[in-house]
């Protein structure tokens, strides 16, 4: 099972960002898949998840309106579109099957939002 | 949202001594399925965490079985029977009932 996150980076406050992850090593459309992300030096938070049809999607209120999870599971694709970035948005974002019992975590790619 | 207390937050522990950390969430994690989604993680420094335990008190595969997961309803213990070396890290605990899912603060566990 392998979960690679791209698309991290510096991006100025306001801005958006787009995060990808692909998978391989397992049925993607077996899984829900999630995000979760941790600020540098500091715990880990839960963004957002999609279930795997991407009928159902749930995120952590900090996000909601801004952030959207979505899914090609023609691709064994996951991305994270972020939008009106703020610097509380820094951290290292990561890529998670499932929502339950998150077992697998992608290495995390790092998004720092300043000017 | 359920928040997920930890403690302590630092446990300074000495080689071949057991350690143990409380993880207490603010709502029952006991989903309608009939099973507690509850979920402990190490990370390292530089690395993504591992899942150690799920469902309380199931190891994941090659964890040692020095770890050991407890508890029910609101509160859960991880235990550590005898620290090594590589046991160092910050601790997590995660419950995958409610949403949004959400962590501990995290328990640094360092060698005295």
């Amino acid at each position: 099972v392998q979960l690679v996150e791209s698309g991290g980076g510096l991006v100025q406050p306001g801005g958006s960002l787009r995060l990808s992850c692909t998978v391989s090593g397992f049925t993607f459309t077996d899984y829900w898949m999630s995000w979760a992300r941790q600020p540098p030096g500091k715990g880990l938070e839960w963004v957002a998840s999609v279930k795997q049809d991407g009928t159902e999607k749930n995120y952590v209120d900090s996000v909601k309106g801004r952030f959207t999870i979505s899914r090609d599971n023609a691709k064994n694709s996951l991305s994270l579109q972020m939008n009106s970035l703020r610097a509380e948005d820094t951290a290292i974002y990561y890529c998670v099957r499932g929502h339950r019992e998150t077992y697998y975590w992608g290495q995390g790619t790092l998004v720092t939002v300043s000017s | 949202d359920v928040v997920m207390t930890q403690s302590p937050l630092s446990l300074p522990v000495t080689l071949g001594q057991p350690a143990s950390i409380s993880c207490r969430s603010s709502q029952s994690l006991v989903y309608s399925d009939g099973n507690t989604y509850l979920n402990w993680f190490r990370q390292r420094p530089g690395q993504s965490p591992r899942r150690l335990i799920y469902k309380v008190s199931n190891r994941d595969s090659g964890v040692p079985d020095r770890f050991s997961g407890s508890g029910s309803g609101t509160d859960f213990t991880l235990k550590i029977s005898r620290v090594e070396a590589e046991d160092v890290g910050v601790y997590y605990c995660m419950q995958g009932t409610h949403w949004p899912r959400t962590f501990g603060q995290g328990t640094k566990v360092e060698i005295k």
